[in-house]
């Protein structure tokens, strides 16, 4: 089974500071990954996917991941963060097989300070 | 495009009780899957369906099942409610075939309250 650890419960940064949240997933075959974001009281947002081939991938709202395979981690970054990308940030793993569903992280929870 | 919508928004129920919740589906796409997200933590997949039936269920009781309509429309019902029932719950549709199945548009979730 797969798994996926987001290791900062609480991230805290300038607005225009750069910013990098961490995912690291454990998964024996090629995974499907992605990057959710969720607003208080609001369902969740696909920021971006990685399924295959070029490991740094463009999201939306300027977001970026990068796939390490050799580190299995899976980071968000964003240049210069807006008071706006205050949110939950989720990361999730698809299987490759079985029940086709997604794995979810416990959540990294963004703050933006003026 | 329509996206994906959830109703009711809000809801308190007691324990024991039953409740459904309903979903609609992204135009374009077959297949919705259910998730419980409860306070602080991230969704945890419930089951999934398409064509109308069941195909894929995460670690939940038997008290929780769903429905599929022709039109890709979904429900879930739980029944003899339980505080722990407390939570957002998540409906997400995609595809179902390729990876593109993984990829899952949600809607805005209903809250759900057990008291």
């Amino acid at each position: 089974a797969q798994s996926v650890t987001q290791p900062d419960i609480h991230i805290t940064v300038s607005e225009g500071a750069s910013l990098e949240l961490r995912c690291n997933y454990s998964y024996g075959a090629t995974p499907y990954l992605f990057w959710y974001v969720q607003s208080p009281g609001q369902g969740l947002q696909l920021l971006l996917k990685y399924f295959s081939g070029d490991t740094l991938v463009q999201g939306i709202k300027g977001f970026e991941a990068e796939f390490k395979r050799s580190q299995s981690s899976f980071n968000l970054r964003k240049p210069s963060v807006h008071w706006s990308d205050a949110a939950e940030y989720f990361c999730a793993v698809g299987a490759n097989f079985g029940n086709e569903k997604l794995t979810f992280g416990t959540g990294t929870r963004l703050t933006i300070i003026p | 495009e329509t996206g994906v919508t959830q109703s009711p928004t809000h809801l308190i129920k007691t324990r024991g009780q039953q409740v459904t919740l309903r979903c609609s589906s992204q135009s374009g796409h077959n297949t919705v899957s259910w998730y419980q997200q409860a306070l602080g933590q991230g969704p945890q997949f419930i089951f999934q369906y398409y064509r109308e039936e069941e195909n894929g269920r995460g670690n939940f009781p038997p008290r929780f099942s769903g429905l599929q309509f022709p039109n890709y429309s979904s429900e879930l019902n739980v029944n003899a409610l339980e505080l722990d029932d407390s939570a957002l719950y998540l409906c997400a549709s995609s595809t179902f075939q390729g990876p593109s199945s993984y990829e899952q548009y949600f809607g805005p979730g209903t809250r759900l309250t057990v008291t």
